[in-house]
């Protein structure tokens, strides 16, 4: 389970508020991703990055945003645009675009 | 762009029964097809996966198989155990023309339960 983290679980925001989710690899992965998770409705990509410097918008971009100035680290940013923040947020990350990808512990982010 | 569906949304088996869990996938340049377990509360985790190049694919109790005619790809979970209770989800990948670049579309899961 060890290689990637995110931090915190748990985590509660004010509506308006921005809030910025951490995910560090240290599997000398390539390619890392953000998904969401909503009950029911399996795991939806927001972003994913497959080199430094470089990231490609997903499915449900909109409200997100994401930087990868170092191959370890890919932090997503929620923003006050979204319209419902609340969910389970899992970043993972692949030696390359089609191979396993190892998914980290999550984050539950909760916006009141 | 891909979309994949999965069924059924609910499933629940006898302890030592099979347990077969079904995905259709829409985009014929699809060719990474993993296959997730993900227990209540935990991250997800790779049981399985198969790529377009191969119509089959066992590891002990678990198989998959692709029909890539049919656009389809199925779980299968032989001689289940109530520690195989949890939520599965069938994926798929598209790499773009020649890149490296692709993303995962994920069904929707699948929540097994095993009776004992």
């Amino acid at each position: 389970d060890g290689g990637i983290t995110q931090s915190p679980k748990y985590l509660f925001r004010k509506e308006g508020q921005n809030v910025t989710l951490s995910c560090e690899q240290n599997l000398n992965h390539d390619a890392m991703y953000w998904y969401r998770q909503d009950p029911g409705q399996g795991l939806r990509l927001i972003y994913y990055s497959q080199i430094v410097n470089d990231f490609q918008k997903g499915d449900i971009a909109e409200g997100y945003s994401v930087s990868r100035e170092k191959k370890e680290s890919f932090p997503l940013t929620v923003t006050s645009a979204q319209k419902n923040p609340t969910a389970f947020y899992l970043c993972a990350s692949s030696r390359r675009v089609l191979y396993e990808q190892y998914f980290g512990p999550g984050t539950r982010l909760t916006v009141t | 762009g891909e979309n994949v569906e999965q069924h059924p949304s609910t499933l629940s088996v006898q302890e030592g029964d099979s347990a077969v869990i079904k995905c259709t996938y829409s985009d014929s340049a699809s060719n990474y097809f993993p296959w997730y377990k993900q227990e209540l509360g935990k991250r997800p985790q790779l049981i399985i996966d198969i790529r377009s190049n191969v119509g089959e694919k066992k590891d002990q109790r678990i198989a998959v198989t692709l029909n890539k005619t049919a656009k389809h790809f199925s779980l299968h979970i032989t001689e289940t155990q109530p520690e195989d209770s949890a939520v599965y989800f069938c994926a798929a990948i598209t790499s773009s023309c020649g890149t490296s670049y692709g993303k995962l579309t994920f069904g929707q899961g699948t929540i097994l339960t095993v009776h004992p």
